[in-house]
């Protein structure tokens, strides 16, 4: 079966920091690019990061940028997300999920599409004194 | 970053009725558009990618159109199980912004 599962979210103070762990089994996770979305209580879904198949490419919603990496050790299917000077805003449900390359010809020409087609179950991240 | 703007933010519907939910980017997108749909308590789901291509396993009364800016998705005969929050989303270039979501309520 493909999955997807989040852990490391929990209780933390501002100014602190916390890592994201997202393990895949059922596919060749080494073959995926991997992406992190987020979404605070009642709010709407927030492309957070994501990072390519061999770990090469990591790219960043620019909110972010400096305070959160993301990163992979494909030997361990695993996907990582290190969370630095947590601020309130910072709450909210995290998930990953598999990004889907999937280059198509069309009339003559090139499209590189990417999709999120598996998702984990995501991981509460809580940011309060 | 490229924008996405849905409407309406939420609609109300009965079962049997065609629905449609718009998407426009702030910017030309070509087909670079996926929609996902999302229960209460649940992650998101694919429905559609490439703007028009359904996912594998989601029933085809859902469909996806449009190119460029402007997006349509649509429900030929909503169903109760079709209550959730709808998105859409780009992928022309990072960061691969979400619409704000559309909530589906059945009457």
């Amino acid at each position: 079966e493909v999955q997807l599962v989040e852990s490391g979210g929990g209780l933390v103070q501002p100014g602190g920091s916390l890592r994201l762990t997202c393990v895949a089994s059922g596919f060749t996770f080494s073959s995926n690019w991997m992406t992190w979305v987020r979404q605070a209580p009642g709010k709407g879904l927030e492309w957070v990061a994501n990072i390519k198949a061999d770990g090469s490419e990591k790219y960043y919603v620019d909110s972010l940028k400096g305070r959160f990496t993301v990163s992979r050790d494909n030997a361990k299917n695993s996907l990582y997300l290190q969370m630095s000077s947590l601020r309130v805003e910072d709450t909210a449900v995290y998930y990953c999920a598999r990004d889907v390359f999937r280059p198509t010809s069309i009339g003559g020409a090139l499209y590189y599409y990417y999709y999120m087609d598996v998702w984990g179950k995501g991981t509460t991240v809580t940011v309060s004194s | 970053d490229i924008q996405m703007t849905q409407s309406p933010a939420s609609l109300s519907a009965s079962v049997g009725d065609r629905v449609t939910i718009t998407c426009r980017a702030s910017q030309r997108i070509t087909t670079y558009l996926n929609w996902y749909q999302q229960k209460v308590g649940e992650a998101p789901k694919l429905l559609i990618f490439a703007a028009s291509t359904l996912q594998s396993g989601v029933p085809s009364r859902f469909s996806g159109s449009g190119s460029g800016t402007d997006f349509t998705l649509t429900i030929s005969s909503l169903q109760p199980e079709d209550l959730a929050t709808y998105y859409c989303q780009q992928n022309y270039k990072v960061p691969r912004s979400f619409g704000q979501g559309t909530k589906v309520q059945i009457k």
